[in-house]
């Protein structure tokens, strides 16, 4: 099942710069997307969300971008700090927030002081 | 900040033993899962669980596994008989739908000998 790709298993950063992370998906049925960020032992937790209806949703630091046509997520941390490092994990459902969630794979942010 | 709580954060079993994992969710939240994540795989859906009934499952999810609500606080997921393959890291999350996203606990995470 690779409803949802993410092609990149790590990114490594230099504090203070920005870090983007992909996610690529192929069921056109979602829409509704999520970035999670996951610590060690660690539940998911939720960063920021994106309709389709949107193209772009800015919570602080991080900013989801949409492209519909190309099926292409991402996600901009600017700046990024240590504190980010993390796996990060794009998710996608049909409908609403509370609909069956598809995860990437994840990809492991690594961000230098 | 309200969280969602697992119990227990490890449980160790044997093949063929019946293995129940105890959640509690967000206390207005009205939209209970599971997923679950096996090592070095994605996080996967499980069960979603609303006006207590299952209102969509997985192919995972197959009789060997039941959930129950069995109070106003509690969410429960029960494996019948695990086998080897059912070792992984289990989540549980809840939502409302007011809420923008799946609220995750910290995972229980199953060792099938």
């Amino acid at each position: 099942d690779q409803q949802v790709k993410q092609n990149s298993p790590s990114l490594s950063v230099q504090e203070g710069r920005i870090s983007i992370l992909n996610c690529d998906y192929t069921n056109s049925m979602f829409d509704y997307f999520l970035w999670y960020k996951k610590y060690p032992a660690e539940g998911p937790t939720f960063l920021i969300s994106i309709s389709s209806i949107k193209d772009k949703n800015e919570d602080g630091r991080f900013t989801v971008f949409l492209n519909k046509s190309a099926k292409h997520l991402s996600l901009h941390i600017v700046p990024s700090q240590p504190g980010d490092s993390a796996v990060y994990f794009c998710a996608a459902s049909e409908g609403t927030s509370y609909g069956k969630l598809t995860f990437g794979q994840g990809t492991i942010l690594t961000v230098h002081p | 900040e309200p969280e969602v709580t697992q119990t227990p954060s490890h449980q160790v079993t044997q093949m063929g033993q019946e293995v129940i994992l105890r959640c509690v969710p967000i206390s207005n939240h009205l939209y209970f899962y599971w997923y679950r994540q096996i090592l070095g795989q994605k996080v996967e859906f499980l069960v979603s669980f609303y006006n207590n009934e299952i209102s969509e499952k997985s192919e995972i999810f197959d009789d060997q596994f039941s959930v129950e609500r069995p109070d106003g606080s509690n969410f429960t997921l029960k494996i019948r008989s695990t086998k080897l393959e059912d070792s992984a890291m289990y989540f549980c999350a809840s939502g409302g739908e007011l809420t923008d996203t799946q609220y995750f606990g910290p995972g229980t995470r199953l060792t099938v000998l």
